[in-house]
């Protein structure tokens, strides 16, 4: 069966360091990957998509890469703030399709 | 971002009882509308799939009579829970999509709705 796992359910970093959140998924072709982050009683608000065909999205301080070999994305937050401390999601999307499957999501906390 | 309200927020009511959520998409006329609900640190589980002026498409093992949904229009779409139980307590988030959106692009998230049943 599908399964997408992110890598770890918390991850602690200090401020100005850069996070790094793993995103794998087996038995799954996906065409996107998505990434969102997920503020505590608030719903997913959308960062980065990147494609199969894609290595690598950057968008300010945020990169995503994309491996279907290794069936991984890294999520990368640099000079990280306590601004950040989130839960950030990944979500794959088959081709031609519109649904989103979700991972558990990682809790990072930037401590100051 | 696109904007969507749900509401309300946060709703605590008795075991059997009925619950609706609305979900508005207020900027763009959503076609599609997902239903997902979310336990505390779990993930998003997609509940059901509905178009406008048609009935949902229901995941495995969601009973499409407990959770009614209903798209009359392409700006509003209701998930009622009926006679709810403790176990339906969770976060229920709406998503539409807009007609012609290209598959696999951004998606748009409702707030989210907490329901706790008692």
């Amino acid at each position: 069966s599908q399964k997408i796992e992110q890598n770890s359910e918390a991850l602690n970093i200090q401020e100005g360091k850069t996070a790094t959140l793993t995103c794998n998924y087996t038995n799954y072709s996906p065409a996107y990957l998505q990434w969102y982050r997920q503020d505590p009683g608030r719903g997913p608000v959308f960062l980065l998509l990147i494609r199969e065909n894609e290595k690598e999205k950057r968008k300010e301080r945020l990169k995503v890469t994309f491996d279907t070999t290794l069936k991984q994305s890294l999520f990368h937050i640099t000079a990280s703030q306590p601004a950040d401390s989130a839960t950030y999601l990944c979500a794959l999307v088959s081709a031609g399709s519109y649904q989103l499957t979700f991972g558990k999501g990682t809790k990072l906390s930037v401590i100051p | 971002g696109a904007v969507v309200s749900q509401h309300p927020s946060r709703v605590i009511c008795k075991s059997g009882t009925s619950v609706k959520i609305e979900c508005r998409s207020l900027d763009f006329q959503a076609t599609t509308m997902f239903w997902y609900r979310q336990f505390p640190k779990q993930s998003l589980m997609l509940m059901a799939t509905s178009n406008e002026g048609s009935k949902a498409t229901y995941e495995q093992g969601v009973e499409k009579d407990k959770f009614l949904i209903n798209h009359a229009s392409l700006t509003l779409s209701t998930l009622t829970v009926t006679s709810a139980h403790p176990e339906d307590s969770s976060f229920y988030i709406c998503s539409p999509l807009e007609g012609g959106a290209p598959p696999g692009e951004t998606q748009y998230f409702g707030p989210g709705t907490r329901l706790l049943v008692l």
